[in-house]
């Protein structure tokens, strides 16, 4: 079972700002915060993570919420190319003699138009 | 870089069948994950491996068997195939931060 809601789909226009929220009110104490995005006939690719603090790469900024309760992956100025589903997932920290296990839910359909 | 690749990109096979997918990685990561992707739908986990001649089960790990026999490679067998089948099963392995995937295999039963 994923442990974490997205809206099913977003819709945005070239250029502008695009909040994708996550919410994952049951997340324990050493769970990462891990996001992916997936383009039609590829597999998921890395976009960033976080545990507590906020963090920020080339691809986006990830805001947490200070309770941890929920997250969200802010992507400035999108272009058409940034069109995916997005996932939020969390990392299950690892368990004795099982290492990680990584669940993933339907994610959120981010769609950009010109 | 590394690169995880997935063999055959295509597969179909008939009800009932016997079907084997193969994946590679050479980032030399210990873990590895095999993955169900029907339309629309989320990724559904079937098996995943921590180490050589590791198994663990996922949460859809009926119907199906794995095979870690070396670090680099994480096989999947479909023990019966189901009529009508269609799903993209999707390799991936662990890094220390990131999760690197394959481009799937595409699987048809006819």
């Amino acid at each position: 079972d994923a442990k974490t809601t997205q809206p099913d789909s977003m819709e945005s226009t070239e250029g502008e700002t695009v909040h994708l929220p996550c919410s994952h009110a049951t997340i324990s104490g050493n769970e990462y915060i891990y996001w992916y995005r997936q383009v039609p006939l590829q597999g998921p690719e890395y976009v960033t993570h976080g545990l507590q603090q906020n963090t920020t790469n080339s691809m986006a900024f990830l805001a947490i919420a200070s309770d941890r309760k929920s997250s969200t992956l802010i992507l400035p100025h999108v272009s058409l190319r940034d069109a995916a589903v997005y996932h939020c997932i969390l990392r299950v920290g690892r368990q004795q003699g099982t290492g990680s296990k990584l669940s993933f839910g339907k994610g959120a359909k981010l769609t950009v138009s010109p | 870089g590394g690169i995880i690749t997935q063999t055959p990109k295509f597969l179909i096979g008939q009800e009932g069948q016997k079907l084997t997918l193969k994946c590679q990685q050479n980032f030399n990561h210990d873990t590895m994950y095999w993955y169900r992707q029907d339309s629309g739908k989320g990724l559904r986990l079937i098996y995943y491996s921590i180490t050589e001649n590791d198994l663990q089960k996922g949460d859809l790990s009926e119907g199906y068997d794995a095979s870690r026999e070396k670090k680099s490679s994480f096989s999947l067998t479909v023990t019966s195939a189901q009529k009508n089948e269609m799903a993209v099963f999707l390799c991936a392995s662990k890094g220390r931060t990131e999760v690197f995937f394959g481009k799937g295999t595409r699987l048809t039963v006819v």
